[in-house]
């Protein structure tokens, strides 16, 4: 059974606006990590934050991760055209095992 | 430094029939996992290696997949017979880690094999 649950399930903004994904999840977690997937490829890894952590950032991205209402959000300022794919959330209880979200499409218009 | 390598890319077959998925991972990665990824969901994990060993295959359906990764490098993924609702793309994935080390290590993904059964 999948863990998390993306929010929205689809998005479409403007090319330079900003966009943001939600994830909830229902267990305690070790960590999350979100994953970007373009039409057609793999999964790619984007940004992990851990359990005690509260915020990350790498270049256009933050992750913000809020435990206590098991949830965490992914934001992308200034998007671009490559920034459309599909998002996901993946959850880490112990071990490695991923256990994924069923994701958030975002669509950038030019 | 090359990714993880799947073949094939596309495959479609005929319910009952057979089909086997192959995966090269990351040179020097000890752990291999195999996902399943139904349309519109997100990736499933089916089983996880250790090396040669299996540690996680709860979620696979042993009655119809198979996999195996007898020399602890590249890996087979079987299904026989396939059945409708196994299409879906079938992703590898590798890291440097260890099971029940405490430290995390990224997954390396490959572009999948996308499964159409008929």
């Amino acid at each position: 059974s999948q863990q998390g649950e993306e929010d929205p399930q689809a998005l479409s903004i403007q090319e330079g606006e900003n966009a943001t994904m939600n994830c909830s999840y229902k267990t305690s977690i070790n960590n999350l990590q979100w994953y970007r997937q373009n039409s057609g490829r793999g999964l790619v890894h984007l940004i992990l934050i851990r359990s005690n952590e509260r915020e990350k950032h790498s270049g256009r991205l933050r992750v913000t991760l809020d435990t206590s209402k098991k949830s965490s959000s992914l934001l992308i300022t200034a998007s671009r055209a490559a920034d459309t794919a599909s998002y996901f959330c993946a959850t880490v209880r112990m071990g490695q095992k991923l256990v994924f979200g069923q994701g958030t499409r975002l669509t950038i218009n030019p | 430094e090359a990714g993880v390598a799947q073949s094939p890319r596309y495959k479609i077959i005929e319910k009952r029939q057979s089909v086997a998925f192959w995966c090269n991972p990351i040179s020097g990665h000890a752990t291999l996992y195999w996902y399943q990824q139904i349309l519109g969901q997100g990736p499933k994990l089916l089983i996880q290696f250790q090396n040669n060993g299996v540690v996680d295959d709860s979620q696979l359906p042993k009655d119809r997949f198979s996999a195996e990764r007898l020399k602890g490098v590249d890996s087979t993924l079987k299904i026989q017979p396939a059945k409708l609702e196994d299409s879906a793309v079938y992703l590898c994935a590798s890291s440097l880690s260890s099971w029940g080390r405490s430290s995390y290590n990224e997954q390396f993904f490959g572009p999948g094999t996308r499964l159409t059964v008929l």
